[in-house]
């Protein structure tokens, strides 16, 4: 049972456009997110993060939305760029008295100049 | 330094060979994990150390073992490993292994099994 998933494989977005990438959970306990960045042959880069006691965060280009009672949370990215393009992760945290995280499946963004 | 180091960035090894993987990180985490990743797969769990205690194993065959001999290290041990465990095999760092702090990972090993 997939608990956190992403369920477009690729996004294609033109350079200065905006990104929205998805993710849905079905685990209510979840009370943390995350969202990394991966480029081939590299591990995934952190990206931001979302507490589940917010509905929004903010770094730069970065904005992460959280709808509890959807169970959903997209990845706003204004405006992209072609060093954008790579694979996006999105992450849930298991509960607070651990470190496990789990991944979703995860999007390819390519951004065209 | 936000950087997690592993070594080596490749590892060819037979089914009847041991070999170690190396992680290290200098940012003062307390926290490490090994995650393995299949191509077009999300990473997946396999060990958490918190303070240098092991406290997370999913269930991870005995042919993979787990050390980490301090805050800074971490090494996967792998004996008579099979070709599906073909792999990415990244590590991890974060400042706690009990609360949900952002996880930086290393570029990962790449790992054929013959």
């Amino acid at each position: 049972d997939q608990q956190v998933k992403q369920n477009s494989p690729s996004l294609s977005v033109q350079e200065g456009r905006i990104s929205i990438l998805n993710c849905d959970y079905t685990n209510s306990m979840f009370d943390y997110f995350l969202w990394y960045k991966k480029y081939p042959a590299e591990g995934p880069t952190f990206l931001i993060s979302i507490s589940s006691i917010k509905d929004k965060n903010e770094d730069g280009r970065f904005t992460v939305f959280l709808n509890k009672s959807a169970k959903h949370l997209s990845l706003h990215i204004v405006p992209s760029q072609p060093g954008d393009s790579a694979v996006y992760f999105c992450a849930a945290s298991v509960g607070s008295n651990t470190g496990k995280l789990i991944f979703g499946q995860g999007t390819t963004l390519q951004v065209k100049p | 330094d936000t950087e997690v180091t592993q070594t080596p960035k490749h590892l060819v090894m037979g089914m009847t060979n041991k070999k170690s993987l190396k992680c290290e990180q200098h940012m003062g985490h307390r926290a490490m994990y090994w995650y393995k990743q299949k191509a077009k797969k999300p990473p997946e769990l396999m060990f958490v150390y918190s303070y240098e205690k092991l406290s997370i194993n999913e269930s991870v065959p005995s042919r993979f073992s787990p050390e980490c001999p301090n805050s800074s290290l971490l090494n996967l041990h792998l004996h008579a490993l099979q070709p599906e465990d073909s792999a990415l095999y990244l590590c991890a760092s974060s400042r706690s292994g009990t609360v949900p702090y952002e996880q930086y990972f290393g570029p990962g090993t790449r790992l054929t099994v013959t």
